[in-house]
């Protein structure tokens, strides 16, 4: 199965700060990644999916790139509730799976 | 709005067997997969398996063929987990999910439910 390689492991930044989260494919999985969003207590919220197209409803201060095997989930001017778990996930090959996850956290 | 509402906690004995249920609203049931999906306590996300409530197929992780089985009733509206001979290390939320109309990514969540083993 593909691994999925995350990092950093925390991330501390400030509101309004920059926030880049990397994620590494251990196979390539062209475009088929998606970026998830996950606050305390509550299920896991889609953000980016085929790497780099927002969901419904997300700010356009979240932005995803990359294909194949490295991608990057970026976050232009970090707000209050932005600082949350991100999970990658890649749905190229089964079993699909999901990256340890980033924690971003209030400096 | 489209929903997806779980059933409650559950305490189970290890070796035991618990069936977790997934009711739909705001869409056409049998037209979107449905994911599981489990998180154990301050851990990363792991999927189970996915169902196409239209047809009942499922496939499943590997690490759980044999102990999970995924149902639904498409006169309710609902999906169903069932995971067997638990022990300890399945003690975690789980998660349905719906797979979104392109068929790769989860868009809405149900909001977990815990289920403990414990002697």
């Amino acid at each position: 199965e593909i691994v999925l390689t995350q990092s950093p492991a925390t991330l501390s930044l400030s509101p309004g700060e920059r926030a880049t989260l990397s994620c590494r494919a251990s196979q390539s999985v062209s475009s088929y990644l998606a970026w998830y969003q996950q606050k305390p207590g509550q299920a896991p919220r889609l953000l980016i999916y085929d790497a780099s197209n927002r969901a419904t409803g997300i700010p356009a201060r979240f932005s995803g790139s990359g294909s194949g095997t490295d991608f990057t989930l970026t976050i232009s001017s970090l707000e209050p509730e932005d600082f949350a778990v991100y999970y990658c996930q890649q749905r190229s090959n089964w079993p699909e799976t999901f990256g340890q996850g980033t924690k971003l956290e209030i400096k | 709005q489209v929903q997806l509402v779980q059933s409650g906690a559950e305490v189970k004995k290890p070796g035991a067997s618990v069936k977790v249920s997934c009711k739909a609203s705001g869409y056409t049931f049998t037209s979107y997969d449905i994911n599981w999906v489990r998180q154990a306590t301050g851990q990363g996300l792991e999927w189970m398996g996915w169902m196409n409530p239209n047809s009942g197929n499922t496939g499943y992780a590997q690490k759980f063929q044999g102990r999970v089985t995924m149902t639904r009733n498409t006169s309710i509206s609902t999906a169903y987990m069932e995971l067997s001979s638990l022990r300890s290390e399945d003690t975690a939320v789980y998660y349905c999910a719906r797979v979104d109309s392109s068929g790769y990514y989860t868009d809405y969540w149900g909001q977990g439910t815990l289920v403990t083993v414990s002697s």
